[in-house]
């Protein structure tokens, strides 16, 4: 499997500013995916990274509040603008490898945590 | 939507005890996904399940697809420290490769 490096691995931020996270894949992988992770809680899908046009967000998540970026097969990053304690979560990125088509593993996960 | 309804919460046991949980959905999924997440770190796949009534073994683990497609269970046998931690069932949206998640089943193993 694609191994999976984020930078950074964990934040400690101010309220209103913002923070962009990197994914870097030592492969080529067409798809990309962003998570969120709340304290506590399972992992909800923010967004397909697609590489050469913009993102595809899921409901509930919106590009002005977390533009992403893949300007190539191997990297993407996720800002987190304007953020507010509400923010602090584990954000995590994923690729699509292995045997099967469904089959996604995890970068080590940034953890965020806004004052 | 589809979403995942993942058993129990929680789990105490005595080091050593065989351990299960389990997944349901009301939709069918073609595709269950076992994880493994330990604190500080991303989710990392256990067991993947492609065919109805499929039965897979990965060393202590054994995860099963059920039949009706809809159900899905990981066990794991003779339990020892390194297994706790939060396991989350998932499967892939309908039509596409997105993952919905189940909402985990922490482990704690009391030595």
């Amino acid at each position: 499997s694609a191994v999976i490096s984020q930078k950074p691995s964990r934040d400690i931020c101010q309220r209103g500013t913002s923070l962009t996270i990197q994914c870097q894949v030592d492969s080529q992988v067409t798809m990309m995916f962003w998570y969120r992770q709340q304290p506590g809680q399972s992992l909800t899908l923010i967004a397909t990274a697609n590489q050469g046009s913009e993102a595809t967000y899921e409901s509930g998540f919106v590009i002005d509040k977390f533009p992403i970026s893949r300007p190539n097969l191997t990297f993407s990053t996720l800002t987190v603008s304007n953020m507010s304690p509400e923010d602090s979560s584990i954000y995590l990125c994923s690729v699509v490898g292995g045997q099967g088509a469904n089959e996604q593993f995890f970068g080590p996960g940034t953890r965020l945590t806004v004052l | 939507g589809q979403q995942l309804n993942q058993s129990p919460q929680s789990m105490f046991i005595q080091e050593g005890e065989d351990v299960s949980m389990n997944c349901t959905s009301s939709s069918i999924f073609n595709t269950w996904l076992w994880y493994k997440q330990d604190p500080g770190e991303g989710p990392v796949l256990l067991i993947a399940l492609y065919k109805a009534g499929e039965l897979t073994s990965n060393g202590r683990l054994t995860a099963q697809f059920g039949i009706t497609r809809k159900d899905s269970f990981l066990n794991i046998s003779a339990s020892i420290p390194s297994d706790v931690g939060i396991y989350f069932c998932a499967g892939p949206i309908q039509g596409a490769q997105k993952l919905v998640f189940g909402q985990g089943t922490r482990l704690t193993i009391n030595p």
